[in-house]
């Protein structure tokens, strides 16, 4: 069954530290790997898209990295700020045909940044 | 600004009733899709619209309904036949339905139906 799974659930950190969020997949076939943010309320917005040929993609402070052998993702997050609350979703397209009718969402990692 | 509009913002019905979701992007994007999102749940895809007056359902299509009758515009109705609606609703587009375009999303409208 492909299924795309998150950890932590929930993160709390301190203002201007660092964290990575990690994503193990089990999609067969690959496409690509995405990271979106998504504030509270509101739609996600795209960090990275990742294909397997690619293994980091940096948007920022935002460093996504991908190890397609070990279906492995993390996204990493430097010199946090308050703004940076939000769940971060991860998205693994898992239909080679060209559709992204097949896209398999993770369940999100909340993050918290406290001052 | 070119975006995504998902209109009302705040939605509430009650039970038995249909209600249509409002989508308007002005991205020119050919691709259009909705999503469901439930607490502690992935996003899951409702139905999608690769062209204009064509669409194909997406996972969860049961008790949904589309139309794109124009680029812009790629309403949803939530109908009495859904048995489980509150939810909160996304619409999104991409510039072509192939696989490495991102997904641009609305800001969503969160049903409610008691």
């Amino acid at each position: 069954k492909n299924q795309v799974e998150q950890s932590p659930q929930s993160l709390i950190i301190l203002e201007g530290k660092n964290c990575t969020l990690q994503c193990n997949y089990t999609v067969s076939p690959f496409s690509n790997l995405r990271w979106y943010k998504q504030d509270t309320g509101r739609g996600p917005v795209s960090l990275t898209i990742m294909t397997f040929s690619e293994n980091t993609k940096s948007n920022g402070r935002y460093t996504a990295t991908l190890d397609a052998d070990t279906k492995q993702s993390s996204l990493h997050i430097t010199a946090s700020q308050l703004s940076d609350s939000a769940s971060y979703i991860c998205v693994v397209s898992g239909d080679g045909r060209g559709s992204q009718g097949n896209l398999i969402f993770g369940k999100g990692t909340k993050l918290s940044v406290k001052p | 600004d070119g975006g995504i509009t998902q209109s009302p913002k705040y939605l509430f019905r009650k039970e038995g009733q249909n209600v249509t979701l409002s989508c308007e992007q002005n991205l020119n994007h050919d691709a259009m899709y909705w999503y469901r999102q439930d607490p502690g749940q992935g996003l899951r895809l409702i139905y999608y619209s690769q062209i204009v007056n064509d669409f194909q359902k997406g996972d969860i299509a049961e008790g949904y309904s589309v139309s794109r009758e124009k680029k812009e515009s790629f309403p949803l109705t939530v109908t009495s036949a859904q048995k489980n609606p509150t939810a909160f609703y996304l619409c999104a587009s991409s510039i072509g339905d192939r696989e490495n375009s991102p997904l641009h999303f609305g800001n969503g409208t969160r049903l409610t139906v008691t």
